[in-house]
C-alpha cells in the first residue's frame, strides 16, 4: 500500500518485555519521526532520522531505541517496557524539500 | 526553545456556527506553522500550513488560519462547522529548515446539533 503504515495497530505487553513497533513508508522520504501521544501532552518527539543510518534524539528518548538500515523503514524498540510507556505511538515522514510531515495511523501500546 | 500553547482544551460548538481555535507560539525567528486534525482512532491529517507570504492561509475542509506575528498567534477558523468536524486539532511550530516540530496539547472540538 502507498503511504505510511504502522504495525501492529494494537499491542499489549508486560513490563520488562522487549517490543518493536514498525513503520514503513513508500514515498522514499528522507526524514522519519517517532512521536508518542499522551493526554495533556499532545505529541512529543521520541527520535527522528534524517536518512538511513542517521538518527537523533527528540524530546523524550529515554527507554527507546531506533535504527534505520533502509530508507523506507524506521522501527522503534522498547528494550524493557515500562507502564509509563503505555501510549499511542505515531510515525511520520517528510521529504527534504519541505517541512510537512505525514503521519501514520498510530499504534496503541499498553504495558501491563 | 520553541513552544506552542493551545489554551482551550475542549470547545463545544453548534452545527452551523462559526469556529475559532486559538494557537500561540513562541519562537525567535519566522516559524513554520501547521494545523493538523485527528479524528477518533486516526492519525493526524494536515489542514493547512504557513511558511511565508500571505498571512491568511486557506486549507482543506473549509478551514483557514491567520498568522499574526505581533500576537505570536496562528488561530484556526471556519465560518460554519459541520458535524464531521468533531475531532482533535493540533497546532505545531517548526523553525525554518529544521525538522523538529513542536506540537500543542490539542483542542478537542465537539459539535452539537
Amino acid at each position: 500500500d502507498a503511504g505510511i503504515t504502522q504495525s501492529p495497530r494494537y499491542k499489549i505487553t508486560e513490563t520488562g518485555r522487549q517490543v518493536t513497533l514498525m513503520c514503513h513508508q513508500t514515498w522514499s522520504h528522507s526524514y522519519m519521526f517517532w512521536y508518542r501521544q499522551d493526554l495533556g501532552h499532545g505529541l512529543r518527539l521520541i527520535y527522528y532520522s534524517a536518512a538511513a543510518d542517521i538518527t537523533d534524539k527528540g524530546e523524550v528518548p529515554d527507554g527507546y531505541v531506533v535504527s534505520r538500515s533502509k530508507t523506507e523503514n524506521f522501527p522503534l524498540t522498547l528494550e524493557s517496557a515500562t507502564r509509563s510507556q503505555t501510549s499511542v505511538y505515531f510515525c511520520a515522514s517528510r521529504g527534504t524539500s519541505g517541512s510537512v510531515q505525514y503521519f501514520g495511523p498510530g499504534t496503541r501500546l499498553t504495558v501491563l | 526553545a520553541q513552544s506552542v500553547t493551545q489554551p482551550d482544551i475542549h470547545i463545544t460548538v453548534s452545527e452551523g456556527a462559526s469556529l475559532e481555535l486559538r494557537c500561540n507560539y513562541s519562537y525567535g525567528a519566522t516559524p513554520y506553522l501547521f494545523w493538523y486534525v485527528q479524528s477518533p482512532g486516526q492519525g493526524l491529517q494536515l489542514l493547512l500550513k504557513y511558511f511565508s507570504g500571505d498571512t491568511l492561509v486557506q486549507g482543506i475542509k473549509g478551514f483557514e488560519a491567520e498568522f499574526k506575528r505581533s500576537q505570536s498567534s496562528f488561530n484556526l477558523r471556519k465560518p460554519s462547522v459541520h458535524w464531521s468536524d468533531a475531532a482533535e486539532y493540533f497546532c505545531a511550530v517548526g523553525p525554518l529548515g529544521n525538522e523538529k516540530l513542536t506540537f500543542g496539547t490539542g483542542t478537542r472540538l465537539t459539535i452539537i446539533p
